[in-house]
């Protein structure tokens, strides 16, 4: 069984930072693209950041330069620093493996719980 | 303001059929992009419901089913059970193809 368990949100003042992580099980991890998503209060979802196999990294516009996707392979986890956090970046922060070979047909199959970011002072 | 455009709210009564309509641009669902679907309840992470358009991952009922043509799509479903009352959001490509739109969400309320 997937399983997706992410961890390290919290509360944190304007301008800070914050690693969350997510510890992968129940599929060979290397193989798969992995994505953050994230869920303001009460509002829709939105993709975050994608990161291939090899490490190969793509972001959302409005974070790029202030957080960066990374993997441990061999640790089967899945990182994101968050830095130079804004009110806006507050959301539940979801891990999800994403499927599908082919450019621009990509889905989310697996998720986790989610991981709460609050950036307030 | 979502790239996708979802209705914000639908209602149907037991048994009834409803559609969940999607609506993008050439920059994704009009450029070939697939369209795919979750499902979402109150606190809990989304679950994946339809992907490449209209398929269903194993178990998820084929009440549900989804279709797409031009630059929209739609999500149908049939037999409407009072456990469907959830939100419900469209996902496909954005115009670099290495990332990914979502719509803003519609809510199902089964009256």
């Amino acid at each position: 069984e997937v399983q997706l368990v992410e961890s390290g949100g919290g509360l944190v003042q304007p301008g800070g930072s914050l690693r969350l992580s997510c510890a992968a099980s129940g599929f060979t991890f290397s193989s798969y693209w992995m994505s953050w998503v994230r869920q303001a209060p009460g509002k829709g979802l939105e993709w975050v950041a994608n990161i291939k196999q090899d490490g190969s990294e793509y972001y959302v516009d409005s974070v790029k330069g202030r957080f960066t996707i990374s993997r441990d392979n061999a640790k089967n986890s899945l990182h994101l620093q968050l830095n130079s956090l804004r009110a806006e970046d507050t959301a539940v922060y979801y891990c999800a493996r994403r499927r599908g070979a082919v450019a621009g047909n990509n889905w989310f199959d697996s998720w986790g719980q989610g991981t709460l970011v609050t950036v307030s002072a | 303001q979502s790239v996708l455009t979802q209705p914000p709210s639908v209602s149907g009564a037991p048994g009834q059929r409803v559609t969940i309509s999607c609506t993008g641009s050439s920059s994704n669902i009009g450029a070939g992009c697939d369209v795919h679907w979750y499902q979402q309840f109150p606190g809990t992470a989304p679950k994946l419901l339809i992907y490449g358009n209209s398929n269903r991952p194993s178990g998820v009922p084929d009440r549900f089913s989804g279709s797409k043509s031009g630059t929209s799509a739609s999500l149908a479903i049939s037999g409407l059970q009072a456990e469907d009352e959830a939100d419900y959001y469209c996902q496909s490509c954005d115009s670099s193809l290495s990332g990914s739109v979502f719509g803003g969400g519609t809510k199902l309320t089964v009256l």
